[in-house]
């Protein structure tokens, strides 16, 4: 069964530092997406990309935070300047391989610790 | 911006005993949602509605939407303790842009 496949699965890094986050979506998805999670929340919306650019991103997607595709299959999320306030699971999810399919595919996420 | 509330927060039940959440809206919604996360798992699709007053089951999973399309249910019969995790309820915007708007979660533990 396809697969949303994200490296590594936890990262940890000093304040300041920029990390990147890898995800390979599902091979035939249109819509891509990353999320996080702070330890016991809830699963927060940070951007979505179609059709090679950002379609819509929440307000905790500042300027620290960058997505890119760079080739036809990785989706990466790019944090310039980690803060301690970034530690959370980061999930990928990709959707979208017809009219009508809304059904999202997450990947197992990164756990990334700022320190 | 068009949101979901979702209740309980948390639910501790005896196996063997049913469970519901309950997800309200202020607005007519378009489509609800409902995705389970396993303890340190990822959200995993369960189903989505779309129609008034639709009805779908999975097994021992019963989802309701509202017939006015401002609330929807998740209802466990007989709770296994496979079923422990947070169940969602999620509203997928597809206009212009396409994103998964996350309900705050209803926590489900099992006693055995």
């Amino acid at each position: 069964e396809p697969e949303v496949t994200q490296t590594p699965s936890h990262q940890v890094t000093q304040m300041g530092q920029e990390v990147i986050l890898r995800c390979v979506p599902i091979s035939n998805h249109l819509y891509f997406y990353w999320y996080r999670q702070i330890l016991g929340q809830k699963v927060e919306f940070l951007v979505s990309f179609y059709n090679n650019e950002i379609s819509e991103k929440s307000e905790i997607f500042d300027d620290q935070f960058s997505v890119e595709r760079p080739d036809g299959s990785n989706f990466t999320l790019k944090i310039r300047s980690t803060k301690l306030e970034d530690s959370a699971m980061y999930f990928c999810a990709s959707s979208g391989e017809g009219v009508g399919s809304t059904e999202a595919f997450f990947g197992q996420g990164t756990r990334l610790t700022v320190v | 911006g068009q949101q979901v509330m979702q209740i309980p927060q948390y639910q501790h039940v005896q196996e063997g005993e049913d469970f519901t959440t309950y997800c309200n809206s202020s607005t007519t919604l378009s489509n609800i949602q409902w995705y389970k996360q396993r303890p340190g798992g990822h959200p995993v699709f369960l189903i989505q509605l779309v129609k008034s007053g639709e009805v779908k089951k999975q097994k021992r999973l019963t989802f309701q939407f509202g017939e006015a399309k401002k609330n929807s249910s998740l209802h466990i019969t007989a709770t296994q303790t496979t079923d422990v995790g947070t169940y969602f309820c999620n509203l997928y915007l597809y206009s212009s842009a396409s994103k998964i708007i996350f309900g705050s979660g209803t926590r489900l533990s099992i006693r055995p």
